[in-house]
């Protein structure tokens, strides 16, 4: 059966602290890797998508990765605003998701 | 443009009764979605529509229904709510692409 598992489930840094969040999985026929961001009380938000391993996306602070069994997501001298659930989903046969990281960056 | 309308916000139930969680979305979408949210749980999918007229089950169904009369509005319906169904709600659109646009979800207690 498809999964999809994230780790650590939560994560406190301080600010300007650098850090990895994992999210690896075990899926048939991957179509696609994607992250999102989600804010207390409000719905995910799309990051990015990975297609393929060794692929790379930035966006300001954010990097991901993806290799052919996990994606990383590398904060670099992350900011409290950077504090959110961080959810990992996978499509291969249906569109999977992580239970996600609770990310909290402290000033 | 306000993208995905959930309504409500948030509701308490008693355990049988039923109720229609509104998903309403203004950009045009032929692919919506719904899905809970559990504590320490992943996003897990109810029901999704390719398009008006069409609907599938998801993971998990059991309890719900919905309908797609047309391409703004994606309804859930929970008939004969139970404590299990306690969660929050998203509702979600898709152009295609598989990058998922979501509501601001509905907070469902099932007393």
């Amino acid at each position: 059966e498809d999964q999809v598992t994230q780790s650590p489930e939560a994560l406190r840094l301080q600010e300007g602290e650098s850090s990895s969040l994992n999210c690896s999985y075990t899926v048939s026929g991957l179509r696609g890797l994607f992250w999102y961001r989600q804010d207390p009380g409000k719905g995910p938000e799309f990051l990015f998508t990975l297609y393929s391993a060794g692929e790379e996306k930035e966006k300001e602070r954010l990097k991901a990765t993806l290799t052919k069994k996990e994606s990383f997501l590398h904060i670099t001298a992350p900011k409290p605003e950077d504090s959110a659930t961080y959810l990992c989903a996978v499509q291969a046969k249906d569109m999977r998701f992580g239970a996600g990281t609770r990310l909290t960056v402290k000033p | 443009n306000a993208g995905v309308t959930q309504t409500p916000k948030f509701r308490i139930l008693k355990i049988g009764q039923s109720m229609t969680l509104q998903c309403t979305q203004d950009m045009n979408h032929n692919y919506m979605y719904w899905y809970r949210q559990d504590p320490g749980m992943g996003l897990k999918l109810i029901y999704y529509s390719v398009g008006a007229g069409i609907t599938d089950k998801g993971e998990v169904p059991n309890g719900y229904n919905v309908s797609r009369s047309t391409t703004e509005d994606f309804p859930l319906r929970l008939e004969l709510a139970a404590p299990s169904q306690t969660s929050v709600y998203f509702c979600a659109t898709e152009t295609g692409t598989e990058k998922l646009f979501f509501g601001s979800g509905t907070q469902l207690s099932v007393l």
